[in-house]
Protein backbone atom coordinates (compact mmCIF):
# COMPACT_ATOMS: atom_id res chain seq x y z
CA UNK A 1 0.00 0.00 0.00
CA UNK A 2 1.83 3.11 -0.94
CA UNK A 3 2.53 5.79 1.79
CA UNK A 4 1.08 9.00 2.33
CA UNK A 5 2.52 11.46 -0.63
CA UNK A 6 3.40 15.15 0.26
CA UNK A 7 3.53 17.84 -3.32
CA UNK A 8 5.98 19.39 -3.90
CA UNK A 9 8.51 18.68 -2.17
CA UNK A 10 10.60 21.89 -2.10
CA UNK A 11 9.35 25.36 -2.68
CA UNK A 12 10.46 28.35 -2.67
CA UNK A 13 8.51 31.55 -2.25
CA UNK A 14 8.74 35.37 -1.07
CA UNK A 15 7.15 37.07 1.25
CA UNK A 16 3.02 38.50 0.44
CA UNK A 17 2.98 35.52 -1.80
CA UNK A 18 0.66 32.33 -1.44
CA UNK A 19 1.34 28.88 -1.08
CA UNK A 20 -0.80 25.72 -1.97
CA UNK A 21 0.38 22.15 -0.47
CA UNK A 22 -0.86 19.21 -1.55
CA UNK A 23 -1.26 15.67 0.73
CA UNK A 24 -2.29 12.48 -0.62
CA UNK A 25 -3.52 10.14 2.49
CA UNK A 26 -2.69 5.89 2.61
CA UNK A 27 -5.74 4.85 0.68
CA UNK A 28 -8.80 3.70 2.98
CA UNK A 29 -7.58 6.45 5.25
CA UNK A 30 -10.23 9.42 6.01
CA UNK A 31 -8.68 11.49 8.52
CA UNK A 32 -5.46 14.19 7.58
CA UNK A 33 -3.35 16.27 9.68
CA UNK A 34 -1.26 18.86 9.38
CA UNK A 35 1.89 19.72 11.10
CA UNK A 36 4.81 22.37 10.54
CA UNK A 37 8.12 21.53 12.10
CA UNK A 38 10.32 24.46 12.75
CA UNK A 39 14.11 24.66 14.69
CA UNK A 40 12.58 27.13 17.05
CA UNK A 41 9.01 25.69 18.15
CA UNK A 42 9.26 21.74 16.89
CA UNK A 43 6.58 20.11 15.77
CA UNK A 44 3.08 22.35 15.93
CA UNK A 45 -0.31 20.67 14.98
CA UNK A 46 -2.27 22.90 12.73
CA UNK A 47 -5.16 21.41 11.67
CA UNK A 48 -7.27 18.15 11.04
CA UNK A 49 -9.51 17.42 8.28
CA UNK A 50 -12.14 14.12 8.29
CA UNK A 51 -15.18 14.25 5.69
CA UNK A 52 -13.88 17.09 4.17
CA UNK A 53 -15.27 19.01 7.15
CA UNK A 54 -12.61 20.58 9.46
CA UNK A 55 -12.35 18.45 13.14
CA UNK A 56 -9.78 20.01 14.61
CA UNK A 57 -7.66 23.61 14.61
CA UNK A 58 -4.15 24.21 16.22
CA UNK A 59 -2.97 28.15 17.22
CA UNK A 60 -2.38 29.32 13.92
CA UNK A 61 -3.55 32.68 12.42
CA UNK A 62 -6.06 32.50 9.71
CA UNK A 63 -3.92 33.18 6.89
CA UNK A 64 -2.86 29.21 7.37
CA UNK A 65 -6.29 27.09 6.24
CA UNK A 66 -7.14 24.09 4.39
CA UNK A 67 -9.73 21.52 2.72
CA UNK A 68 -10.09 18.17 1.95
CA UNK A 69 -11.70 16.58 -0.96
CA UNK A 70 -13.89 13.75 -1.46
CA UNK A 71 -11.26 11.67 -1.93
CA UNK A 72 -9.72 12.56 1.38
CA UNK A 73 -6.77 13.96 -0.52
CA UNK A 74 -5.83 17.54 1.23
CA UNK A 75 -4.50 20.54 0.26
CA UNK A 76 -3.29 23.91 2.76
CA UNK A 77 -2.46 27.34 1.66
CA UNK A 78 -1.09 29.72 3.02
CA UNK A 79 -1.35 33.46 2.23
CA UNK A 80 0.64 36.71 2.74
CA UNK A 81 3.28 34.33 3.71
CA UNK A 82 6.05 35.77 6.40
CA UNK A 83 9.79 34.89 6.84
CA UNK A 84 8.64 33.16 9.94
CA UNK A 85 6.75 30.69 8.08
CA UNK A 86 9.91 29.51 6.30
CA UNK A 87 9.64 25.20 7.99
CA UNK A 88 8.81 21.84 6.93
CA UNK A 89 5.59 21.24 6.49
CA UNK A 90 4.07 17.54 7.56
CA UNK A 91 0.98 15.72 6.55
CA UNK A 92 -0.28 12.96 8.50
CA UNK A 93 -3.12 10.64 7.72
CA UNK A 94 -5.22 7.66 10.20
CA UNK A 95 -8.15 5.87 9.23
CA UNK A 96 -11.05 7.13 11.02
CA UNK A 97 -9.33 9.82 13.69
CA UNK A 98 -6.27 11.07 14.64
CA UNK A 99 -6.31 9.11 18.33
CA UNK A 100 -4.77 6.61 16.02
CA UNK A 101 -1.75 6.32 14.72
CA UNK A 102 -0.82 8.44 12.53
CA UNK A 103 1.04 7.68 8.70
CA UNK A 104 3.95 11.15 8.08
CA UNK A 105 4.42 12.06 4.85
CA UNK A 106 8.18 13.48 3.53
CA UNK A 107 6.81 16.92 3.86
CA UNK A 108 7.12 20.29 2.00
CA UNK A 109 10.38 22.45 3.01
CA UNK A 110 8.92 25.88 2.65
CA UNK A 111 11.44 28.41 1.98
CA UNK A 112 10.16 31.94 2.40
CA UNK A 113 12.51 34.85 0.97
CA UNK B 1 -2.11 20.82 29.93
CA UNK B 2 -0.55 18.27 28.04
CA UNK B 3 2.66 17.93 27.49
CA UNK B 4 6.51 15.60 26.45
CA UNK B 5 9.50 15.99 27.28
CA UNK B 6 12.43 14.35 26.32
CA UNK B 7 15.91 14.57 26.76
CA UNK B 8 18.00 17.23 25.57
CA UNK B 9 21.01 15.63 22.80
CA UNK B 10 23.00 15.27 20.89
CA UNK B 11 23.97 11.63 21.95
CA UNK B 12 26.51 10.28 20.60
CA UNK B 13 27.42 6.57 20.53
CA UNK B 14 29.57 4.01 19.63
CA UNK B 15 28.34 1.25 17.23
CA UNK B 16 27.40 -1.61 19.50
CA UNK B 17 26.60 0.93 22.11
CA UNK B 18 23.29 0.21 24.43
CA UNK B 19 21.22 3.44 23.90
CA UNK B 20 18.14 4.91 25.98
CA UNK B 21 16.23 8.27 24.76
CA UNK B 22 14.37 9.56 28.16
CA UNK B 23 10.61 10.54 27.74
CA UNK B 24 8.29 11.89 30.72
CA UNK B 25 4.90 12.79 30.09
CA UNK B 26 1.80 15.01 31.38
CA UNK B 27 -1.58 14.11 30.43
CA UNK B 28 -4.61 13.73 31.74
CA UNK B 29 -6.48 10.20 31.46
CA UNK B 30 -4.77 7.21 29.81
CA UNK B 31 -2.96 8.97 26.45
CA UNK B 32 -1.40 6.91 23.72
CA UNK B 33 2.92 7.09 22.84
CA UNK B 34 4.55 7.04 20.40
CA UNK B 35 8.05 7.07 19.58
CA UNK B 36 8.78 8.45 15.82
CA UNK B 37 11.87 8.52 13.92
CA UNK B 38 13.31 11.42 11.70
CA UNK B 39 15.92 11.15 9.55
CA UNK B 40 17.67 13.84 7.49
CA UNK B 41 15.60 15.30 5.18
CA UNK B 42 12.81 12.92 5.47
CA UNK B 43 9.65 12.92 7.03
CA UNK B 44 8.64 10.89 10.32
CA UNK B 45 8.53 7.32 10.74
CA UNK B 46 6.71 5.78 13.43
CA UNK B 47 8.86 3.48 15.20
CA UNK B 48 7.12 2.38 18.00
CA UNK B 49 3.54 2.82 20.24
CA UNK B 50 1.80 1.52 23.41
CA UNK B 51 -1.76 2.43 23.95
CA UNK B 52 -2.31 1.70 27.71
CA UNK B 53 -0.32 1.29 30.73
CA UNK B 54 2.56 -1.28 30.79
CA UNK B 55 2.02 -1.83 27.34
CA UNK B 56 5.56 -2.65 25.45
CA UNK B 57 6.10 -1.16 21.92
CA UNK B 58 8.97 -2.76 20.04
CA UNK B 59 10.03 -2.47 16.42
CA UNK B 60 13.83 -3.03 14.62
CA UNK B 61 15.33 -3.71 18.08
CA UNK B 62 14.09 -0.47 19.82
CA UNK B 63 11.65 -0.76 22.97
CA UNK B 64 9.70 0.99 25.10
CA UNK B 65 7.23 0.23 28.13
CA UNK B 66 4.14 2.89 29.08
CA UNK B 67 4.90 3.69 32.35
CA UNK B 68 1.89 5.46 34.29
CA UNK B 69 2.87 4.99 37.43
CA UNK B 70 5.89 7.01 36.60
CA UNK B 71 4.40 9.22 33.49
CA UNK B 72 7.13 7.55 30.89
CA UNK B 73 7.93 6.04 27.88
CA UNK B 74 11.21 5.81 27.80
CA UNK B 75 13.22 4.52 24.57
CA UNK B 76 15.98 1.65 24.45
CA UNK B 77 18.08 -0.33 22.20
CA UNK B 78 20.73 -3.22 23.04
CA UNK B 79 23.22 -2.08 20.57
CA UNK B 80 23.15 0.77 18.07
CA UNK B 81 23.46 1.08 14.30
CA UNK B 82 25.57 3.88 12.33
CA UNK B 83 22.18 3.58 10.42
CA UNK B 84 20.40 4.74 13.58
CA UNK B 85 21.32 7.62 13.35
CA UNK B 86 18.40 10.03 13.36
CA UNK B 87 15.95 12.75 15.27
CA UNK B 88 13.43 10.72 17.89
CA UNK B 89 10.73 12.49 18.93
CA UNK B 90 8.70 11.34 21.54
CA UNK B 91 4.54 11.71 21.41
CA UNK B 92 1.39 11.34 22.83
CA UNK B 93 -2.46 11.71 21.88
CA UNK B 94 -4.90 12.79 24.57
CA UNK B 95 -7.44 9.63 24.48
CA UNK B 96 -9.90 12.42 24.17
CA UNK B 97 -11.77 13.58 21.21
CA UNK B 98 -10.68 16.68 19.08
CA UNK B 99 -6.94 16.25 20.04
CA UNK B 100 -3.96 16.22 18.18
CA UNK B 101 -0.36 14.67 18.55
CA UNK B 102 1.92 16.45 20.89
CA UNK B 103 5.87 16.21 20.25
CA UNK B 104 8.75 16.60 22.24
CA UNK B 105 11.37 18.42 21.10
CA UNK B 106 13.46 15.64 19.33
CA UNK B 107 16.68 14.30 20.62
CA UNK B 108 19.25 13.81 17.96
CA UNK B 109 21.33 10.32 17.82
CA UNK B 110 24.37 10.05 16.62
CA UNK B 111 26.19 6.53 15.93
CA UNK B 112 29.81 6.45 15.15
CA UNK B 113 31.45 3.51 13.84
Amino acid sequence: KAGVTQTPRYLIKTRGQQVTLSCSPISGHRSVSWYQQTPGQGLQFLFEYFSETQRNKGNFPGRFSGRQFSNSRSEMNVSTLELGDSALYLCASSLWTSQETQYFGPGTRLLVL
Amino acid sequence: GNSVTQMEGPVTLSEEAFLTINCTYTATGYPSLFWYVQYPGEGLQLLLKATKADDKGSNKGFEATYRKETTSFHLEKGSVQVSDSAVYFCALIPNQAGTALIFGKGTTLSVSS
